[in-house]
């Protein structure tokens, strides 16, 4: 059985203070990673997806990186803006449709 | 630029009483998704459609039903609603990237 799970699942950092969050999964052949940040009250926005070990990709203060069992989601010098829950996803079955299965995510909270 | 438009934002139910939760993309995507999301469970799905005309069953689909109404619309239907699916219902759709979600329908059953 496919398993996404997320740590820690809340986080507290003051403005500035940099951290990563982390996914790890367990998949019957990896298709794609995916990340996503969801606000209170709104639904997911796509961040990034991975495809392969050792891919990195970045947008402005977040960088995600990919090895064989996990996957890092680095905040560098964080904003309180940045405070929301990240999702992370394995995509499973390779027909047309992309079904993911989710972790439970991580809530970040940046302190002015 | 509205892309995945869910409809009620917002609803409260008696248990047995049934509706509609609707969906409408105007990406042109292909396959369009329905999921639940629960505190401390994530997002799960409930069903999927991966092109107009073709519906399967997701993760937990039981007292669920869907319809893919054509390209653009994927409904959810509650027949008899029970109090374990009070939940947030999220829709999303994709071509061959990621998926892309709607604001959700926030769903309480009394």
């Amino acid at each position: 059985e496919d398993q996404v799970t997320q740590s820690p699942e809340a986080l507290r950092l003051q403005e500035g203070e940099s951290s990563s969050l982390n996914c790890s999964y367990t998949v019957s052949g990896l298709r794609g990673l995916f990340w996503y940040r969801q606000d209170p009250g709104k639904g997911p926005e796509f961040l990034f997806t991975l495809y392969s070990a050792g891919e990195e990709k970045e947008k402005e203060r977040l960088k995600a990186t990919l090895t064989k069992k996990e996957s890092f989601l680095h905040i560098t010098a964080p904003k309180p803006e940045d405070s929301a829950t990240y999702l992370c996803a394995v995509q499973v079955g390779s027909g047309s449709a992309r079904q993911l299965t989710f972790g439970s995510g991580t809530q970040l909270t940046v302190l002015p | 630029n509205a892309g995945v438009t869910q409809t009620p934002k917002f609803q409260v139910l008696k248990t047995g009483q049934s509706m509609t939760l609707q969906c409408a993309q105007d990406m042109n995507h292909n396959s369009m998704y329905w999921y639940r999301q629960d505190p401390g469970m994530g997002l799960r799905l409930i069903y999927y459609s991966a092109s107009e005309g073709t519906t399967d069953k997701g993760e937990v689909p039981n007292g669920y039903n869907v319809s893919r109404l054509n390209k653009r619309e994927f409904s959810l239907r509650l027949e008899s609603a029970a109090p374990s699916q009070t939940s947030v219902y999220f829709c999303a759709s994709s071509e061959k990237g990621a998926q892309h979600f709607g604001d959700g329908t926030r769903l309480s059953i009394l």
